[in-house]
């Protein structure tokens, strides 16, 4: 079974102070890791996926890493509207059903104080 | 603004009731996915539809069931509901399946009392 734990469960950042999240992963075969950004109440907000080992994607203060058990996702220098609960999710390789759908993490609430 | 539509946005009923849940996905995307989340499961995959055909199946209960139609907009149906329904369900859609990203709808809240 496919298992996506995120830590930590929350963490509050003073503006500008710089941090990691961590998704750790575990899967038969990794077709794809997915990280999105999810506000109250709303759905979640496509970020990055990630492929393959070794690579890395950016986007603003945003920054997603993965190696073969799990991925980071750094946030630079954030600011408060990068207040929000990020999701880790996996697609895995299958030979039969469920072969699209993503196994999610409970994600990590981020607190950015002014 | 995602493109994905889902109506309504919130729902009140009653236990043993049934309810449809509507979602249009994004212009050109022959995926369609519905999810649940709720406080205590986070998000989870219930079902996966390609084209018109039921692609994946999650963990979705025998109560409920899902469509997607030639125009490719989908329907959720929920049945027999219970109070432990209560939860938000997503519609995403992503042009193909494997390793596409989705993209999500707002989501409907559904409230069974």
């Amino acid at each position: 079974e496919d298992q996506v734990t995120q830590s930590p469960e929350a963490l509050r950042l003073q503006e500008g102070e710089s941090s990691s999240l961590n998704c750790s992963y575990t899967v038969s075969g990794l077709r794809g890791l997915f990280w999105y950004r999810q506000d109250p109440g709303k759905g979640p907000e496509f970020l990055f996926t990630l492929y393959s080992a070794g690579e890395e994607k950016e986007k603003e203060r945003l920054k997603a890493t993965l190696t073969k058990k799990e991925s980071f996702l750094h946030i630079t220098a954030p600011k408060p509207e990068d207040s929000a609960t990020y999701l880790c999710a996996v697609q895995a390789v299958y030979s039969g059903g469920g072969a699209d759908g993503l196994t999610f993490g409970k994600g990590t609430h981020l607190i950015i104080q002014p | 603004d995602s493109g994905v539509t889902q109506t309504p946005k919130h729902l009140i009923t009653a236990t043993g009731q049934r309810v449809t849940l509507r979602c249009s996905p994004r212009s050109g995307d022959l995926s369609v996915y519905w999810y649940q989340q709720s406080l205590d499961q986070g998000l989870q995959f219930l079902i996966q539809y390609y084209n018109g055909e039921e692609r994946a199946k999650g963990n979705i209960l025998e109560r409920f069931s899902a469509q997607q139609f030639p125009d490719l907009h989908s329907e959720l149906n929920l049945s027999s509901l219970e109070l432990g329904d209560s939860a938000l369900y997503f519609c995403a859609s992503s042009v193909g399946g494997r390793g596409a990203e989705a993209f999500f709808g707002q989501g409907t809240r559904l409230t069974v009392v």
